[in-house]
């Protein structure tokens, strides 16, 4: 199946802890993007990211940062976590910047 | 900077019509899609308006009126798996990435 493809769905682990998420993505898509959702469903950019440029959003800490081996990947690592790193993080990719975006089925990180 | 005001909830019954609205205000604007999330699913993309006028896509339509900053997803025939969270996102400025609002919640009562 073609598709954005992201793990562990689910991640539970203790404050302080560094930890990584995956992201493949076979729609062969120029540029791939990891967003945050909160709580309140709220969609945050926090990369884009294609083989020329990785574009971050300003407000996201240093801790969070995007490895990307090759076009089809990006991973999210994520250093010394804190408790209000607790969301919904979804992958993205889409071949033109601004529209048709396919998601990954997100991964539910919970800190405690 | 960016911001998008759509409503938070709308309910509806089956069979009927329902209008989704958004307006925006941002500078250098490219286009406006929306998306569908279902609860503990992935947002899934619906329609996109790069020009003023209306998209259709079978029971969803879209229209985008760039003069008044407005847009707004149209949905027929409403069906209960409509049932879902929809948001529309505003691609502008230089960065083109789409900014997402803050969803409208849809609920469609039998």
């Amino acid at each position: 199946d073609t598709a954005v493809s992201q793990t562990p769905k689910y991640l539970v682990t203790q404050m302080g802890n560094d930890k990584s998420i995956k992201c493949e993505q076979n729609l062969g898509h120029d540029t791939m993007y990891w967003y945050k959702q909160d709580s309140k469903k709220f969609l945050k950019i926090m990369f884009s990211y294609n083989n020329k440029e990785l574009i971050i959003n300003e407000t996201v800490p240093n801790r969070f940062s995007p490895k990307s081996p090759d076009k089809a990947h990006l991973n999210l690592h994520i250093n010394s976590l804190e408790l209000g790193d607790s969301a919904v993080y979804f992958c993205a990719s889409s071949q033109e910047y601004n529209y048709g975006y396919t998601f990954g089925s997100g991964t539910r990180l919970t800190v405690v | 900077g960016q911001s998008l005001e759509q409503p938070s909830e709308v309910t509806a019954v089956e069979g009927a019509i329902v209008q989704i609205n958004c307006t925006y205000q941002t500078s250098g604007f490219y286009g406006l899609s929306w998306y569908q999330q279902h609860d503990g699913g992935a947002p899934t993309f619906l329609s996109y308006n790069g020009l003023d006028g209306l998209e259709e896509t079978g029971r969803f339509s879209s229209f985008l009126s760039r003069s008044d900053s407005y847009g707004y997803l149209l949905l027929q025939e409403l069906q209960m798996k409509d049932s879902a969270s929809y948001f529309c996102a505003v691609a502008s400025g230089g960065s083109y990435i789409p900014t997402f609002g803050r969803g409208t919640s849809l609920i469609v009562h039998p």
